[in-house]
Parts: C-alpha cells; structure tokens; sequence
C-alpha cells in the first residue's frame, strides 16, 4: 500500500502525559498536513508543511504542541502534559500540489 | 476562505443518481469548490474540485452554477459503499500559495439504502 501511513493506529493514554505520532507521507509529496477531528465534526486544520519548512499553523496548535518534518520526509505530532480536551483522531494528510490532500487512517487518541 | 452551506442528511436508493447541494453565496473569483467524503472511521478522501467549469472524473461530476454561488455533487449511480458524509469546501488555490489549510464543515451524511 502506497497511501499515506500513521502510527500508532490507537493511543490511551493518562492525562499529563506526553504522546507522539508519526505520520509517512505518500513518496515524493512535498506537502503535508496534520488536522483534529472530534466526534460529529468534521477536520479542523492544525498545521502545514512544504518540505521541511512548517508554513502554517492554527490558533488551535497550543503550546503544547508541536510538529516537525526534519527531512521533508516523514513528520511527527508531540502533545505534552495531555489534557482530557486531547482526546479526538488525528488526521495526517500529504499532497503533491495545490489541490487534492490524501489522508491517512488517523491515529485515534483517548486521554484519560 | 467563503463558508459552505450543506443540508445535514440525505438518502438516496441504491442505482439511483445521488445529487448533494452546496451554497457558497460569498465565494470569490480566485476560490475552488472540493469535495471531499468521510467514510465511518476512515480519512476522508478527495472527490472532485473545479473553478468555474462543471468537472467530470470516475468518482463524480461537479455542476458549478454560473454565478458560482452554489453547487452540486452529483454520484451518477449511487451504491452502499458511498454512504458516507460529503463536505464541500471552498479554498484559495494558487501557485506558490502557502494557504494550504481545508476548512471542513459538518458536511452531508449520504446514507444509500437498498
């Protein structure tokens, strides 16, 4: 399967503590993207990558944040000190252009 | 980014025509319409996108009304692997742009029943 991969599928975890995801772009796109959705809504925008370099990110991308893409390859997703408001799935998607994204599965993450 | 208006549900008959509508009444010139669908615990995958002319591809067909101020998604023989919920979104696509981001709403949930 060449389609853009996530890991891990599922996280529980305990509030307070950190947690990282990984997401594999689809070979040779050069954007990526990483978006939140919680239950009955739909994706919410977090943050974009072009290569290496982020070049957006959204109000809702907290302190507590952070994503990086170090080699314009594969890009992780930390959340430090979660927080119950955590909980949702995590939606990683790559693009070769300016206009379809193609998602992952997502990484579905519960903090209790 | 202008806002999108969707109906909340929809159902359509297996074989039938599926044909989901989508106000966009502040649009500007340089803004796309997508759409996108969201199968039940899946990531929601790309449909179709135009500017101005109706769009044709195997998934879909796009009719974009003339004033750009609505349109319509139209799944030509709809089966039960399509319900799904449908968003339409409207973006500033340009070379070189670094507005990347998709503002998905609450889309249609499509149900196709036999």
């Amino acid at each position: 399967d060449t389609g853009v991969s996530q890991d891990p599928r599922h996280k529980i975890t305990k509030r307070g503590q950190n947690v990282t995801f990984r997401c594999d772009p689809i070979s040779e796109h050069n954007r990526l993207y990483w978006y939140r959705q919680t239950l009955g809504q739909g994706p919410e925008f977090l943050t974009y990558f072009q290569n290496e370099a982020q070049l957006e990110k959204s109000r809702l991308l907290s302190d507590r944040f952070s994503a990086e893409r170090p080699k314009g390859s594969f890009s992780t997703l930390e959340i430090q000190r979660t927080e119950q408001g955590d909980s949702a799935m995590y939606l990683c998607a790559s693009s070769p252009r300016d206009h379809e994204q193609y998602f992952g599965p997502g990484t579905r993450l519960t903090v209790t | 980014d202008a806002k999108t208006t969707q109906p909340p549900s929809m159902d359509c008959a297996e074989g039938r025509a599926a044909n989901l509508p989508c106000n966009h009444s502040t649009i500007s010139g340089n803004e796309y319409v997508y759409w996108y669908r969201q199968i039940h615990s899946q990531g929601p995958q790309y449909i179709i996108h135009g500017l101005k002319n109706n769009e044709t591809n195997e998934m879909a067909s796009l009719i974009i009304t003339e004033d750009r101020k609505s349109s319509t998604l139209i799944l030509p023989h709809a089966t039960l692997r399509d319900t799904a919920v449908y968003y339409c979104i409207v973006r500033v696509a340009r070379k070189g742009s670094t507005l990347g981001r998709l503002y998905f709403g609450r889309g249609t949930q499509l149900t196709v029943w036999p």
